[in-house]
């Protein structure tokens, strides 16, 4: 199975700030990796799919990109309507594996 | 406008079963696999597994492969988790969510008790 290593855990950052959220596969997933916002009691919204394409709705704050087998999430200028948690997923291959998550708390 | 309608929420007593359902509409049934995801409470995301509505093809990952059973009817445009053999692990709230995970039901709760 891929495993997927999100990191931080959590953090709190500033309106101002430039929040990153990264993901590490435990090998190559030719760019098979979604990001969700989860918010309590709801279901995950897609924020970005195949790594960088962004998905219909979703704010131009939000950005994805790759470095090697690390994939990060960028969101410029948060907003306090962005806390929330946020997930990796690879769906290059069975089973489909999800990061751990990283509870965002803006401030 | 693609909208995946959940069941409601369910109490199981140890060793009985439950059957959840993820009724789609706003797009052709057919043409997209369906996904389920189990999310314990406090605890992250886990794909138990895909079925696809047109061939009843399945896969499944391997801790799940004799905990739950997925279906669809085609002539309802539903997609099915059955769980088994309940235990309280099993207290999640599942949800279903269509191919790429673009779009998701709003979770069904599972409540294992006696």
């Amino acid at each position: 199975d891929i495993q997927m290593t999100q990191s931080p855990a959590s953090l709190s950052a500033s309106l101002e700030e430039i929040v990153t959220i990264t993901c590490k596969a435990s090998q190559g997933i030719d760019d098979y990796l979604s990001w969700y916002q989860q918010k309590p009691g709801k279901s995950p919204q897609l924020l970005i799919y195949d790594a960088t394409s962004l998905a219909d709705g979703v704010p131009s704050r939000f950005s994805g990109s790759r470095s090697g087998t690390q994939y990060s999430l960028k969101i410029s200028r948060p907003q306090v309507d962005d806390s929330g948690i946020y997930y990796c997923l690879q769906s290059y291959s069975t089973p489909n594996t999800f990061g751990a998550g990283t509870k965002l708390e803006l401030k | 406008e693609v909208q995946l309608q959940q069941s409601g929420p369910e109490v199981g007593r140890p060793g009985s079963s439950v059957k959840i359902s993820c009724k789609a509409s706003g797009y052709t049934f057919t043409d997209y696999v369906m996904n389920w995801v189990k999310q314990s409470p406090g605890q992250g995301l886990e794909w138990i597994g895909w079925i696809d509505p047109e061939y009843g093809s399945t896969d499944y990952a391997e801790k799940f492969k004799k905990k739950a059973t997925l279906t669809a009817d085609t002539s309802s445009n539903t997609a099915y988790i059955q769980l088994s053999s309940l235990t309280s692990e099993d207290t999640a709230t599942y949800f279903c969510a269509r191919a790429l995970m673009d779009a998701w039901g709003q979770g069904a709760s599972v409540t294992v008790s006696s």
